[in-house]
């Protein structure tokens, strides 16, 4: 059920901005995107979501194109425990506003 | 607020025993989701309740699972009888509504199951 497409892994220097690539070219235009990360033995975590405008928070941005069909999740400075596997989720109206989480991107940052 | 609870966290039974799984959700939360995870067909979504009642059990993969929320504090999954394939990790999660402004779920650490 998952509507999106993700690299299966990316690595990152410590420091640097992680930048999370996420396709979803068949997204509806009341679904929003949604990011959540896993750390290794742990449940998942949500980090951040939005509809169509960028979206920042404590955690990361979210810049989202404008026809909607891709976005990128931004680390502005990557640290070790933000090594994960990290989800982009669609999810609205046409899903049941639930969550089907695809494979993930799995992100090693390397010191 | 301690966060979705869940328990055993790890569980470890022969083919055949039964399994319970239990959860306990956010207080105030409408929403009870119950995940399964494994290498090779990632997160899973099993069912969901909303109210304490069950709204969509179409990812209960067999009759042996079953699962209940007899209150607004505590769900629980079954698996009667248990085979080896049922091995995974488990994950409760709970939200206080659904869509963008309050369907963030927040997820318990999750039960370890083997079965032998």
């Amino acid at each position: 059920d998952a509507k999106t497409t993700q690299p299966p892994s990316m690595d990152c220097a410590e420091g640097r901005a992680a930048n999370l690539p996420c396709n979803h070219s068949t997204i509806s235009g009341n679904e929003y995107v949604y990011w959540y990360r896993q750390i290794h033995s742990q449940g998942p975590q949500y980090i951040i979501h939005g509809l169509k405008n960028n979206e920042t928070n404590e955690m990361a941005s979210l810049i989202i194109t404008e026809d909607r069909k891709s976005s990128t999740l931004i680390l502005p400075h990557a640290t070790l425990r933000d090594t994960a596997v990290y989800y982009c989720i669609v999810s609205g109206p046409n899903t049941g506003n639930q969550f089907y989480f695809g494979t993930g991107t799995s992100l090693t940052v390397i010191p | 607020d301690a966060g979705v609870i869940q328990s055993p966290r790890h569980e470890v039974t022969e083919m055949g025993q039964e399994v319970t799984l239990r959860c306990k959700p956010i207080s105030g939360h409408d929403y009870l989701f119950w995940y399964r995870q494994t290498m090779m067909r990632g997160l899973e979504l099993l069912i969901y309740f909303n109210n304490n009642v069950p709204i969509d059990d179409s990812g209960m993969p067999e009759d042996r699972f079953s699962a209940k929320m007899p209150n607004a504090s505590f769900s629980n999954l079954k698996i009667q009888p248990s085979e080896p394939r049922d091995s995974a990790v488990y994950f409760c999660a709970s939200s206080p509504g659904q869509g963008p402004n309050t369907g963030e779920l927040f997820f318990g650490e999750g039960s370890r199951l083997t079965v032998l």
